[in-house]
């Protein structure tokens, strides 16, 4: 089946220590995002990429990092200059021509949260 | 400044009637919006779109009208049933840029 993988479910933290968040896709999808969801807010944008090898800060980029290295991959690092990493993490793909019938399509979510 | 509004944070609805959820913008750049579902602990689902180009799109038991004028979308869920009971999400995108805006979004509760 087709669909966006985000690993771990899970994840813990110590203060000062980096983390890496994978997310893979198998739908071919050229465009893939990181957003992040705390209580009660809407999501996020932390860091998007179009193409491998390129992308572009969202709206709240700092204190992490990403890579898009191959097609399929799109990494994020939590690094120790986030203040505030404890979230849900959620990882989309999607075309990059934006028509109505095909939308960002959505992982499971990663839960980060600090020691 | 929050350019998608849900102002309603939660909505109880009792099952098989019409469930409403209502959603502003300000950006008048947006032209496509769309509606997502979320369940606790996963992913948000895409529900249905709509470009500016229209007023309304159908799919099933769920509508969406866009009222470009009053910068306002809403979904209909039309009979609601205890499955649809999720935080719904609005969203909006400019162009044919991928980025979405969203919402702070609705918790909809549908009881029995």
């Amino acid at each position: 089946d087709g669909g966006i993988t985000q690993s771990p479910k899970y994840l813990f933290r110590k203060e000062g220590q980096n983390v890496t968040l994978s997310c893979e896709q198998n739908l071919n999808h050229d465009a893939m995002y990181w957003y992040r969801q705390d209580p009660g807010q809407g999501l996020r944008l932390i860091y998007y990429s179009q193409i491998v090898n390129d992308f572009q800060k969202g709206d709240i980029a700092e204190g992490y990092s990403v890579s898009r290295e191959k097609k399929e991959s799109f990494p994020l690092t939590v690094t120790s200059a986030q203040k505030n990493p404890t979230a849900f993490y959620l990882c989309a793909s999607s075309t990059v021509q934006f028509f109505s019938n095909q939308p960002q399509h959505f992982g499971d979510g990663t839960r980060l949260s600090i020691l | 400044d929050q350019q998608v509004k849900q102002n309603s944070p939660s909505l109880s609805v009792q099952e098989g009637r019409i469930s409403i959820l209502n959603c502003d913008y300000t950006n008048s750049m947006f032209d496509y919006f769309l509606w997502y579902k979320k369940y606790p602990a996963e992913g948000p689902t895409f529900l249905i779109s709509i470009s500016s180009i229209k007023d309304k799109n159908e799919d099933g038991r769920f509508t969406v009208f866009l009222n470009k004028s009053a910068k306002h979308l809403s979904l209909h869920i039309v009979p609601s049933q205890p499955g649809d009971s999720a935080v719904y999400f609005c969203a909006a995108a400019t162009g044919t840029a991928s980025k979405l805006t969203f919402g702070t979004g609705t918790r909809l509760q549908v009881t029995l």
